[in-house]
């Protein structure tokens, strides 16, 4: 049982190159969320979904895009890096009822240089 | 819209003695979920505690609890005899029944002495 699996852990992007970072779990979760946290920061909300074919925008969306074909998998959208892009991005999932907390993954270290 | 506020950067505590973490909130959900986590040096987020909005008892778990005054807003994280290993970021959440996102506060980082 994986839980929330994000790839990769780090890379490094060029300015005004694009990329996508992979989210997936195996728990059958409904909910899933990215967020993205700046040094010695918390944790601000780019994009969320409520179940396939169903995303929406959180606080930070402008500069990315999401899709989510499956329940397993939510993969996120850089389209034309920006440095400001440069950050920690976390990927969590939960079921659809209030009470229970998300399961977040590891964490992607992105560097836009 | 939801909203977290964490008002404590920093907090100090000696090791052993209890420290009390504060966070209020804001939404217009008539019932909603409030969790905290805890961040190492390390990155991972670590799920601690949980607080429905209609439970009448504080939530407990081992040395955590949470000190849930709804009139308030506010849901205080209690962590009692604290341990070098409690040194961290914490961060309170919440995630509403009509709200869809979970959101999170700024975070507090909390430093262990010996």
């Amino acid at each position: 049982n994986a839980g929330v699996t994000q790839t990769p852990k780090f890379r490094i992007l060029k300015i005004g190159q694009s990329m996508t970072l992979q989210c997936a779990q195996d728990m059958n979760h409904n909910y899933m969320y990215w967020y993205r946290q700046d040094p010695g920061m918390g944790l601000k909300l780019i994009y969320y979904s409520v179940g396939a074919g169903i995303t929406d925008k959180g606080e930070v969306p402008n500069g990315y895009n999401v899709s989510r074909s499956t329940t397993e998998d939510f993969p996120l959208r850089l389209e034309l890096a920006a440095p400001s892009q440069t950050s920690v991005y976390f990927c969590a999932s939960t079921t659809n009822r209030e009470y229970t907390e998300a399961f977040f993954g590891q964490g992607t270290r992105l560097t836009v240089v | 819209a939801q909203k977290i506020t964490q008002t404590q950067p920093g907090m100090f505590v000696q090791e052993k003695e209890a420290v009390t973490l504060d966070c209020t909130y804001d939404t217009s959900d008539p019932s909603y979920g409030l969790f905290w986590y805890k961040q190492p040096s390390s990155g991972e987020m670590i799920f601690l505690i949980y607080q429905g909005s209609y439970d009448q008892q504080n939530a407990t778990e081992g040395r955590y609890s949470l000190n849930f005054q709804k009139a308030r807003k506010s849901a205080n994280l209690v962590i009692s005899a604290s341990q070098l290993g409690d040194s961290a970021m914490y961060f309170c959440a919440m995630r509403g029944d009509n709200n869809n996102d979970m959101r999170f506060g700024a975070g507090t980082r909390l430093t262990v002495k010996p």
